[in-house]
């Protein structure tokens, strides 16, 4: 079946650090890849998306390369800030029956120190 | 603002007791969920819709209830609370075709 797997946490950083998270998935097919982004207190935030192979998707500085030839999706930041603290989904939709059903990573907490 | 609005936030249960966790959205998504977050467990799916009059289980649906009567309301039913249903439960929503979920805010509930 599909599944997704991160690299445990928590990770801790100083501020201005490079920041990669990694992300491995398995899927039959060639899904679309997401990563989701969870501050404290809140529900998940949709962070960034790639919807087919060698695609990047960027936002907020953060970026992800849908690399099928290693199955893998990592997220990166070139220089973390102390309100990137957060928890970091990686998340693996595939359509089944007429439904996006979404498979999420355990979640990767991310704190960043001054 | 548009999105999802999940209430309560909060809420204690006694063991037995039943209660229903509100979800409404805004954006006329078809697709609505609910998913609970634990710790080190990731989410799990409790139950869907992909639309109104339409509900199916997802991977941990013993306890809940759902239904769908309109396409903005999918209220989440405890049946009979249980200390393994303390938890923090998200409600989702999603146009589909790979647009990703707008999450609410979550509502934390501890069952004692």
């Amino acid at each position: 079946g599909n599944s997704v797997t991160q690299m445990e946490g928590p990770v801790t950083l100083s501020e201005e650090a490079f920041l990669t998270i990694n992300c491995t998935y398995t899927a039959t097919g060639y899904p679309s890849l997401f990563w989701y982004v969870q501050y404290p207190g809140e529900g998940l935030q949709l962070l960034l998306k790639a919807t087919k192979a060698d695609d990047k998707g960027s936002n907020k500085g953060f970026e992800a390369t849908y690399r099928k030839e290693t199955t893998s999706f990592h997220l990166e930041k070139g220089s973390v800030q102390v309100s990137d603290s957060a928890v970091y989904f990686c998340a693996l939709p595939m359509n089944s029956g007429g439904y996006q059903k979404v498979t999420f990573g355990t979640g990767t907490k991310l704190q960043v120190i001054p | 603002n548009a999105g999802v609005t999940q209430t309560p936030k909060f809420q204690v249960l006694k063991t037995g007791q039943s209660m229903t966790l509100q979800c409404a959205q805004d954006m006329n998504h078809e697709y609505m969920s609910w998913y609970r977050q634990d710790p080190g467990m990731g989410l799990r799916l409790i139950h869907y819709s992909v639309g109104a009059g339409i509900t199916d289980q997802g991977e941990v649906p013993n306890g809940y209830n759902v239904s769908r009567s309109t396409t903005e309301d999918f209220p989440l039913r405890l049946l009979s609370a249980a200390p393994s249903q303390t938890s923090v439960y998200f409600c989702a929503s999603t146009q589909g075709a790979g647009g990703g979920y707008t999450f609410g805010s979550g509502t934390r509930l501890t069952v004692v």
